[in-house]
């Protein structure tokens, strides 16, 4: 089945230090990936996505690249503010007919120190 | 886009009861799910929630424990039965509109003691 594989956290870093966290993926065909922010006591938020090869989702600063050949789905960030501090999740949702749930890795926590 | 209200967004229950949460979207939505946070850790699909019908369960996941409902497209219920205190989690509702994208709910964070 489909699994994200993410990397291991708690990660720290100090403000305007540049972030990478990695994410891969397992799936069959071209499955859709997704990053998702969770703030202390909130919710989940999407933060940015890519739905094909070579696309590359952004925001916020954040990007992230969908890297077919290496299955990869890479959030960097060039400067990190204490703002940035939350759980992120890589997911992906798969191309088969009928595909709406997502698959979540296991989250990477950021703390940004000034 | 889609903008979720969950309810209750936190309790404190005792074992041996049952909690049922809330979920309301602002608009029509066809997939409605429900997942399940444990602590530290990622989220896990406890079931979809299907209109009209019965809910579509995950392995690991059976209806005695987490009977879902959903009367209408823009509502949906989970309960959590005979609550252990293995059960603490945060329990999230999210859909997906017509579009890729998944909108998530403020969760409920359920400690059971």
């Amino acid at each position: 089945g489909d699994s994200v594989t993410q990397m291991e956290g708690p990660v720290t870093l100090s403000e305007e230090a540049f972030l990478t966290i990695n994410c891969t993926y397992t799936a069959t065909g071209y499955p859709s990936l997704f990053w998702y922010v969770q703030y202390p006591g909130e919710g989940l938020q999407l933060l940015l996505k890519a739905t094909k090869a070579d696309d590359k989702g952004s925001n916020k600063g954040f990007e992230a690249t969908y890297r077919k050949e290496t299955t990869s789905f890479h959030l960097e960030k060039g400067s990190v503010q204490v703002s940035d501090s939350a759980v992120y999740f890589c997911a992906l949702r798969g191309s088969g007919a009928g595909s709406y749930q997502l698959t979540f890795g296991k989250g990477t926590k950021l703390s940004v120190i000034p | 886009s889609a903008v979720i209200s969950q309810k209750p967004s936190r309790d404190i229950c005792q074992r041996g009861t049952s909690l049922t949460i809330q979920c309301q979207v602002d608009s029509q939505v066809t997939m409605m799910f429900w997942y399940r946070q444990q602590p530290g850790q990622s989220l896990t699909l406890i079931a979809t929630a299907n209109q009209g019908s019965e809910a579509t369960y995950e392995s690991g996941f059976v209806i005695d424990k987490f009977p879902i409902s959903r009367p209408n497209l823009t509502f949906s219920t989970l309960t959590v039965s005979n609550m252990s205190p293995e059960d603490s989690s945060i329990y999230l509702c999210s859909v997906v509109t017509t579009g890729t994208e998944a909108f998530f709910g403020q969760g409920t964070r359920l400690t059971v003691v």
